[in-house]
């Protein structure tokens, strides 16, 4: 089945800075890339996600690029805000099943 | 307003006492799943569905079991559970093909 690393597992920034992580999948037949995002005590909850049909989508101060040939797909974040703080997970889709990466705990230090 | 309800929210039981998560979405969405949440391990399947009498096993199916009987339902039983399975759970549902997943507020089940 499909693998999906995500690096880092937790990453700190200043307030203003942009974060950037990393997930590589293993499945070639993936074709459906999101990412969620996840507060405290809630469900997770989608913030961006991108077809691999495309290399890059952009929504305000997130975006995702997708390389299909090196297998790998990045979450952007520019001027982060406190509110940002949350864990981000990554997932690849084959077909219908969702393969999550393992989590990044973003902390955005005001 | 799209909802996936699970119930309870928290729950802490004694190993071998049976019991159920349920999961409601009211999005008609043909796809169910339940998922694991552990530190460090991200989100494991358990066990989907791609439709009513259509279940099958995720990556982590051991000790649990699923039934589909109506479209919007989707319940997670724990015939004996054990301490490996305290756990944060969650329901998910997202239509067939590629598209956005929802998922619901989560169970945290504590196994004694």
């Amino acid at each position: 089945g499909e693998n999906v690393e995500q690096h880092p597992s937790t990453l700190s920034v200043q307030e203003g800075d942009s974060a950037v992580i990393k997930c590589t999948y293993s499945d070639s037949a993936s074709n459906y890339f999101p990412w969620y995002k996840q507060e405290l005590g809630k469900g997770p909850q989608l913030i961006i996600d991108i077809r691999s049909n495309v290399g890059e989508k952009k929504d305000q101060r997130i975006a995702v690029t997708l390389n299909k040939t090196a297998k790998h797909f990045s979450l952007h974040i520019t001027e982060t805000q406190p509110e940002d703080s949350a864990v981000y997970f990554c997932a690849a889709v084959p077909g219908n099943q969702f393969y999550f990466g393992t989590g990044t705990s973003l902390t955005v230090i005001p | 307003e799209a909802q996936v309800t699970q119930n309870p929210r928290y729950l802490i039981t004694v190993t071998g006492k049976k019991l159920t998560v349920t999961c409601s979405q009211n999005m008609n969405h043909e796809y169910m799943s339940w998922y694991r949440q552990d530190p460090g391990l991200g989100l494991r399947q358990i066990y989907y569905s791609m439709n009513v009498e259509v279940t099958d096993k995720g990556d982590v199916p051991e000790g649990y079991k699923v039934s589909r009987k109506e479209k919007r339902n989707f319940p997670l039983i724990l015939e004996s559970p054990s301490p490996n399975q305290t756990s944060l759970y969650f329901c998910a549902t997202h239509p067939l093909g590629p598209g956005e997943a929802f998922f619901g507020q989560g169970t945290r089940l504590t196994v004694v």
